[in-house]
């Protein structure tokens, strides 16, 4: 069936070092890639998304990149920051339409002052 | 600001009871959906809806239900609940049927003894 896998799940660095987590997906048909972030305490929160049209997107430190041929998308963040110790989840949409998306397992990021 | 409530943070129940978990949502969304949120599993989806008195299964139906007699409001039931059951459990509502942008409640943590 359907599956995003995530990996690594969990990853520590040091204040200004930069973080990727990377998602592999199973259905060709997917086309849309959000990333949330879960703080402690709360609820996900979308941080950034892509769409399959596009190979590359950035927001301030964050940045997303797809590669369509391979099924996987990576998040990046650059220049850590304490605050960015957070659960981070990918996830895909189904290529069925009006389906829900479906997540990875998520990655546990702490960053070290 | 926009916001999804969920009436509980956290729950204690017994086996064997029904419970019923609320989701409110003020952004006036067509689609709501129950997820589930157990460590190393990530977010499972269990129901979602598209229109209010619509439901639709998610990969882990089994012992749930929900009703969307409102559209700002869904509801999952846990018919007799099991110790199995013992999870977050959280709520999101998206303008989008393939629930794109979600915004998330902040959970409820249910405790089945």
């Amino acid at each position: 069936g359907e599956n995003v896998e995530q990996h690594p799940s969990t990853l520590s660095v040091q204040e200004g070092d930069s973080a990727v987590i990377k998602c592999t997906y199973s259905d060709s048909a997917s086309n849309y890639f959000p990333w949330y972030k879960q703080e402690l305490g709360k609820g996900p929160q979308l941080i950034i998304d892509i769409r399959s049209n596009v190979g590359e997107k950035k927001d301030q430190r964050i940045a997303v990149t797809l590669n369509k041929t391979a099924k996987h998308f990576s998040l990046h963040i650059t220049e850590t920051q304490p605050e960015d110790s957070a659960v981070y989840f990918c996830a895909a949409s189904r290529g069925m339409a009006g389906t829900a998306l479906i997540f990875g397992k998520g990655t546990t990021l702490s960053v070290s002052s | 600001d926009v916001k999804v409530t969920q009436s509980s943070r956290y729950l204690v129940k017994r086996t064997g009871e029904k419970v019923f978990l609320e989701c409110v949502q003020d952004m006036d969304h067509e689609n709501m959906f129950w997820y589930r949120q157990d460590p190393g599993l990530g977010l499972r989806l269990i129901y979602f809806s598209y229109d209010v008195k619509m439901k639709e299964k998610g990969d882990i139906p089994e012992g749930y239900s929900v009703s969307r007699e409102k559209k700002e409001r869904f509801s999952l039931i846990l018919e007799s609940a099991s110790t199995n059951q013992t999870s977050m459990y959280l709520c999101a509502s998206s303008l989008f049927s393939g629930g794109e942008k979600l915004f998330f409640g902040s959970g409820t943590q249910l405790s089945v003894l």
